[in-house]
């Protein structure tokens, strides 16, 4: 069965400095990635995904993810933080893109001014 | 193009109740899914329905039951609610060309808020 953990369950970072936030997932075949972001009270909001190909990957907002392999890792990343990125940030996998997603329990990011 | 809508935005209801709940789907899309989030949680796959077919099933118990329309709308009804099932509902609509499609990506609506008293 496929799983998606999310080490890091609350980041602090001040506006300006860069963000990271840790996916590593756990599924027999290559998987399909995403990152979704949800802000108080909303939807998610897919920001990026990850099927085949450059295993780097733009997204919205100016973030981009990774896609290591041999470290069943999608990380996520961006160079300067805004404080509007404050939102609950979750990485998901599915076997497909129509698939069913599998979430991780979401990281938690406050921006500091 | 219009997004992924649901209705109602906060439903509170009391053990024992059923409720539904509405999701339609982005234009030109064919399939919908719904997840379940609980507070502080990521969201948990409940069903997902393709072409008025059940398309998959999460580890949820028989009174969470759907319905997708010829129009891909979708219903979620929960019967004999319990205390647990306070949760944001989500909706997710996508396009599967076929069972075997991989390219198309699930995009959520704002979420149905149930509380259950």
């Amino acid at each position: 069965a496929q799983s998606v953990t999310q080490p890091d369950i609350h980041i602090t970072v001040s506006e300006g400095a860069s963000l990271e936030l840790r996916c590593n997932y756990s599924y027999g075949a290559t998987p399909y990635l995403f990152w979704y972001v949800q802000s108080p009270g909303q939807g998610l909001q897919l920001l990026l995904k990850y099927f085949s190909g450059d295993t780097l990957v733009q997204g919205i907002k100016g973030f981009e993810a990774e896609f290591k392999r041999s470290q069943s890792s999608f990380n996520l990343r961006k160079p300067s933080v805004h404080w509007s990125d404050a939102a609950e940030y979750f990485c998901a996998v599915s076997k497909a893109a129509g698939n069913k997603l599998t979430f991780g329990g979401g990281t938690r990011v406050l921006v500091k001014p | 193009e219009t997004g992924v809508t649901q209705s109602p935005t906060h439903l509170i209801k009391t053990r024992g109740q059923q409720v539904t709940l509405r999701c339609s789907s982005q234009s030109g899309h064919n399939t919908v899914s719904w997840y379940q989030q609980a507070l502080g949680q990521g969201p948990q796959f409940i069903f997902q329905y393709y072409r008025e077919e059940e398309n998959g099933r999460g580890n949820f118990p028989p009174r969470f039951s759907g319905l997708q329309f010829p129009n891909y709308s979708s219903e979620l009804n929960v019967n004999a609610l319990e205390l647990d099932d306070s949760a944001l509902y989500l909706c997710a609509s996508s396009s599967l060309a076929g069972l075997w499609s991989d390219q198309e990506t699930q995009y959520f609506g704002p979420g149905t808020r149930l509380l259950v008293l």
